[in-house]
């Protein structure tokens, strides 16, 4: 079955300090993939896709085929930073319907 | 351009009672989603349209139901108010495809005693 791992509910970090956010998902085709970010009192909006392959706010994600993993990454986290994250696969099945993880907050600590 | 645009932003609701979220777009974007967010659970898809006319059940679609006569509104009806519909409601749209950014609106708080 077709399912998004996000395991970490609440993730702390220090301001300065490197950020990670895991997602991992199960799926026997290559999906695209997202990242979705909602900062308080702010709609939710695309924050990274990994099909462009670029750094956005100085987050970047990698696709790992071969783990099926696509984690967030940001090598120096900032106040700003504080939000909620959504990992999103578009399963290419058919549907082509996009998913969504059930989350990170993320708290920047200043 | 406002974007998306949802009502009421709030709303409290009588168990079996019916009402109607309203979501419209100006991007004339063919894709419009209706998602709930629930703590733990993430968002989670409840009816999606891709143009005018065409409508289709996502992950958890009963007890809504959904229309698509114009390209620029998009409304969630419930039919028999559940106290399980408690939620937080986001409507959303894309120009031509899910593989486009997702347009959020602000969503809608609603409570079912």
């Amino acid at each position: 079955a077709q399912r998004v791992t996000q395991p970490e509910k609440l993730l702390s970090v220090f301001k300065g300090a490197p950020v990670e956010l895991k997602c991992n998902y199960s799926y026997s085709g290559s999906p695209e993939l997202f990242w979705y970010v909602q900062y308080s009192r702010q709609r939710l909006q695309l924050l990274l896709r990994h099909i462009s392959r670029e750094s956005i706010k100085g987050f970047t994600a990698d696709l790992n085929k071969g783990e099926t993993s696509f984690h967030l990454k940001k090598p120096f986290a900032q106040e700003e930073d504080s939000a909620m994250y959504y990992c999103a696969p578009l399963w290419l099945d058919g549907n082509n319907r996009l998913a969504f993880g059930k989350g990170n907050q993320v708290v920047v600590i200043p | 351009n406002a974007g998306v645009t949802q009502t009421p932003k709030f709303q409290v609701l009588k168990t079996g009672q019916s009402m109607t979220l309203q979501c419209a777009q100006d991007m004339n974007h063919e894709y419009m989603s209706w998602y709930r967010q629930d703590p733990g659970m993430g968002l989670r898809l409840i009816h999606y349209s891709v143009g005018a006319g065409i409508t289709d059940q996502g992950e958890v679609p009963n007890g809504y139901n959904v229309s698509r006569s114009t390209t620029e509104d998009f409304p969630l009806r419930l039919l028999s108010a559940a106290p399980s519909q408690t939620s937080v409601y986001f409507c959303a749209s894309s120009q031509d495809s899910f593989n486009q950014p997702q347009h959020f609106g602000d969503g809608t708080r609603l409570s079912i005693l």
